[in-house]
């Protein structure tokens, strides 16, 4: 079935640092990636998405990277902050389809270091 | 809008107890779904639907049930409690039907469910 790999699980970097973190997906049908932003007891917030029609998309100081080849997508975060803390998962699944389920991966803890 | 709703926020059950999540949403979204929430585990699929009258199995179905009968509600049945099940439970919605916006999923507020 369908599977959505995160890395890192944690991630600890130093404040104005960058932070990326990786995806990969199974379905090869695949053809939209959100990130979500969750923060301690909050619910997960959509971020950023990118369609496989597009490479990479930026929104100030994020952005997501696409390889449909290699079946990867990444999220860059750049001159991070603290509120950049949270935990963040990557979501793959097919576009304006009715099997369009969604899977998300097991999440990245990123921790932003003063 | 009040976007997705979930109730109860916070529930306490005994190993073999029944009970109701209830999600409603009024954004008319085809697409409604249940995810748990377990430490390091991520967010996992546990039903959903892509409109009323129709469900189907996500990752891990087993010990819960769902019934789509209109566009609004997508319930979760939990017909016998278990330790297992202790988990944060999150409605989600979106549309299927295309536009700027049409893949944009929103999450309810989460479900803390403890079974003892």
């Amino acid at each position: 079935g369908e599977n959505v790999e995160q890395h890192p699980s944690t991630l600890s970097v130093q404040e104005g640092d960058s932070a990326v973190i990786k995806c990969t997906y199974s379905d090869s049908a695949s053809n939209y990636f959100p990130w979500y932003k969750q923060e301690l007891g909050k619910r997960p917030q959509l971020i950023i998405d990118i369609r496989s029609n597009v490479g990479e998309k930026k929104d100030q100081r994020i952005a997501v990277t696409l390889n449909k080849t290699a079946k990867h997508f990444s999220l860059h975060i750049t001159e991070t902050q603290p509120e950049d803390s949270a935990v963040y998962f990557c979501a793959a699944s097919r576009d304006y389809s009715s099997a369009s389920k969604i899977i998300f991966g097991s999440g990245t803890r990123l921790s932003i270091r003063p | 809008n009040a976007g997705v709703t979930q109730t109860p926020k916070f529930q306490v059950l005994k190993t073999g107890q029944s009970m109701t999540l209830q999600c409603a949403q009024d954004m008319n979204h085809e697409y409604m779904s249940w995810y748990r929430q377990d430490p390091g585990m991520g967010l996992r699929l546990i039903h959903y639907s892509v409109g009323a009258g129709i469900t189907d199995q996500g990752e891990v179905p087993n010990g819960y049930n769902v019934s789509r009968s209109t566009t609004e509600d997508f319930p979760l049945r939990l017909l016998s409690a278990a330790p297992s099940q202790t988990s944060v439970y999150f409605c989600a919605s979106r549309l299927t039907s295309g536009g700027v916006t049409g893949n944009t999923i929103y999450f309810g507020e989460g479900s803390w469910l403890t079974v003892v």
